[in-house]
């Protein structure tokens, strides 16, 4: 079945600089990738996606990338914030909804 | 719209017990799922819904039980409850399959099996 891993675990940035979070995947008929943010207490919410035939996506401070060829994608924050401070977590759509383990962002002041 | 709603946010329960959580959205998704979230492992899928009267298994079926018998809701069952059960456990709706489509969860159900 399909694999995913996501790096880094936890990412401590200062405010105002960029956090890039990484996500590799294993089924190459995977077509679809969102990225979730998790508050604390809260259920994951989608703040972006990226279907297979596109390269790049952006939506004001975040972006996201795909390779698929070497089967990654990234997620990018710029201009961090603290109010970005969450858990983000990837997900790869093959036949279901495959989720990565999550990385706790914090953005200090 | 109150969106996708559960029920209870916290239960303990000792080995052996059984449980229904309560899962129900108001924004006529056909498609609805349940997820566990475990410390480092982000969510697993347990079993899923295309429509009522419809529905599969996930990655971790094992223990728990689901019924669709209408499109607004999707109760999970547990019926032994085991210490390996014990996780935070989200229900999630989308308008279709999953794939292309926004997947709303809910606030969640803290589930502690003693």
């Amino acid at each position: 079945g399909e694999n995913v891993e996501q790096h880094p675990s936890t990412l401590s940035v200062q405010e105002g600089d960029s956090a890039v979070i990484k996500c590799t995947y294993s089924d190459s008929a995977s077509n679809y990738f969102p990225w979730y943010k998790q508050e604390l207490g809260k259920g994951p919410q989608l703040i972006i996606d990226i279907r297979s035939n596109v390269g790049e996506k952006k939506d004001q401070r975040i972006a996201v990338t795909l390779n698929k060829t070497a089967k990654h994608f990234s997620l990018h924050i710029t201009e961090t914030q603290p109010e970005d401070s969450a858990v983000y977590f990837c997900a790869v759509y093959g036949q279901n909804f495959v989720f990565g383990p999550g990385t706790r962002l914090s953005a200090l002041p | 719209n109150a969106g996708v709603t559960q029920t209870p946010k916290f239960q303990v329960l000792k080995t052996g017990q059984s449980m229904t959580l309560q899962c129900a959205q108001d924004m006529n998704h056909e498609y609805m799922s349940w997820y566990r979230q475990d410390p480092g492992m982000g969510l697993r899928l347990i079993h899923y819904s295309v429509g009522a009267g419809i529905t599969d298994q996930g990655e971790v079926p094992n223990g728990y039980n689901v019924s669709r018998s209408t499109t607004e809701d999707f109760p999970l069952r547990l019926l032994s409850a085991a210490p390996s059960q014990t996780s935070v456990y989200f229900c999630a709706s989308s308008y279709s399959t999953g794939r292309y489509n926004e997947q709303f969860f809910g606030p969640g159900t803290r589930l502690t099996v003693l």
